[in-house]
Order: structure tokens, then C-alpha cells, then sequence
């Protein structure tokens, strides 16, 4: 079945530490993208890629990086400048143009900050 | 600016009553507008959706969703929940931008079931 995978579940980050959260889709997308969610704000774009090799910084990029080398691959590093990392993290993917017909969502990583 | 507004944070219901969750959406052109609802620790899934054609859209599990144009809402509805519909539900508007369409999410509805 085809999916998005986000590894791993739970992820936790000592202060100074870059992480990696890893997406993988097998939908054959060529879009993606990262969200960040805080309970009562909703989703928050970090970056999006609409194709292998180029990606945009959405509205909450300071402190995370992104590559895009694959097209089934779109790993988040949150870096020691995001000063306060701890959320909940979901990886998206579409179709071209996809905000006119949906995304289709990974079950998430909880980041924590010990 | 295309935004979503949620109207309640949360709401809560009695088993088998009937449930409307309220979005209303700003916008002066061409809407596509989505339901999803997470459930705890999980990502979204897709309830339904309104690209075109009948305002009155049928999703899965039983929830359907009214386009109204004229008052700018989309709101989401269900004649008789269960316990498993509880769960966090966001609506989402398609916006474009200058990298081409992407959603704008509301800021979530709590629907807490009571038996």
C-alpha cells in the first residue's frame, strides 16, 4: 500500500543537538511538506518542496533545514537554533498543485526536549 | 489574505447527538476546502473535501460538510456520533502563493464524545 512513513515515533533532543526526522513516501508526489503543530495553533508550514532538488521555506523556518535529493525523501533537521523544538511534526505529499485537491499526511513524530 | 477560522476549540457532545463543527473561511475567489480529523498521536486524514459542483459534500464516517458561499462557511456535520468520533478535526482552505496551492489550516476542533 502506498504511504507516508515518518520514523521515528518519538524522538528525544538534548539542548545544542541537531535531530533528523526521515519522511518517505512511496505515493510518487512530487510534492512535500513539513508541518510543525502546538496544541490551539494548528499546523504550521516549515518548508515545502514541489520538486527533488528545490524547496521553499514556508512560515515558520528559522531554526530547521531540509534537503531534497530523492524524490521519495524529504528529512527535517531541527537545528540548535530552534529554540524550542518541542512539537509534534507531520510530513505531507502531493500532487503537483496539491492544495487544490489534498495531501496525504504521515502519522507524525513527537520531538521532546529533555 | 486567505485565512480559517475554527469557531470553537472544543466541543463537546453526548453519544448519539447530533454535531456541527463550525469553520468559516475568508476569501474573494475560487475555494477548495477540506476536512481532516487526527486522531491522538496520528496524522490527518482526509474527511472530505468541496472543489466544485453540490455544496452539500458526504465524507467518510458518516460526516458530510455545506459549502455556503454567501456566508463564507464550510461547516462540518454529523446526525448521530458514536465514541469513536472523538478526535481533533481541522478545516483547511487551498491558497495560492507564489509557489503555486497550498492548505491553510484552521486552528482545530476538540469533538469530545460523552457516553
Amino acid at each position: 500500500d502506498g504511504g507516508i512513513t515518518q520514523s521515528p515515533k518519538y524522538l528525544f533532543r538534548k539542548e545544542g543537538q541537531n535531530v533528523t526526522l526521515s519522511c518517505e513516501q512511496n505515493l510518487n508526489h512530487d510534492a512535500m511538506y513539513w508541518y510543525r503543530q502546538d496544541p490551539g495553533q494548528g499546523l504550521r508550514l516549515i518548508y515545502y518542496s514541489q520538486i527533488v532538488n528545490d524547496f521553499q521555506k514556508g512560515d515558520i523556518a528559522e531554526g530547521y533545514s531540509v534537503s531534497r535529493e530523492k524524490k521519495e525523501s524529504f528529512p527535517l533537521t531541527v537545528t540548535s537554533a530552534q529554540k524550542n523544538p518541542t512539537a509534534f511534526y507531520l510530513c505531507a505529499s502531493s500532487i503537483p498543485q496539491g492544495g487544490n485537491y489534498g495531501y496525504t499526511f504521515g502519522s507524525g513524530t513527537r520531538l521532546t526536549v529533555v | 489574505a486567505q485565512s480559517v477560522t475554527q469557531l470553537d476549540s472544543q466541543v463537546p457532545v453526548f453519544e448519539e447527538a447530533p454535531v456541527e463543527l463550525r469553520c468559516n473561511y475568508s476569501s474573494s475567489v475560487s475555494v477548495y476546502l477540506f476536512w481532516y480529523v487526527q486522531y491522538p498521536n496520528q496524522g490527518l486524514q482526509l474527511l472530505l473535501k468541496y472543489l466544485s459542483g453540490s455544496t452539500l459534500v458526504k465524507g467518510i464516517n458518516g460526516f458530510e460538510a455545506e459549502f455556503n458561499k454567501s456566508q463564507t462557511s464550510f461547516h462540518l456535520r454529523k446526525p448521530s456520533v458514536h465514541i469513536s468520533d472523538t478526535a481533533e478535526y481541522f478545516c483547511a482552505v487551498s491558497v495560492r502563493w507564489e509557489y503555486g496551492n497550498k492548505l491553510v489550516f484552521g486552528a482545530g476542533t476538540i469533538l469530545r464524545v460523552k457516553s
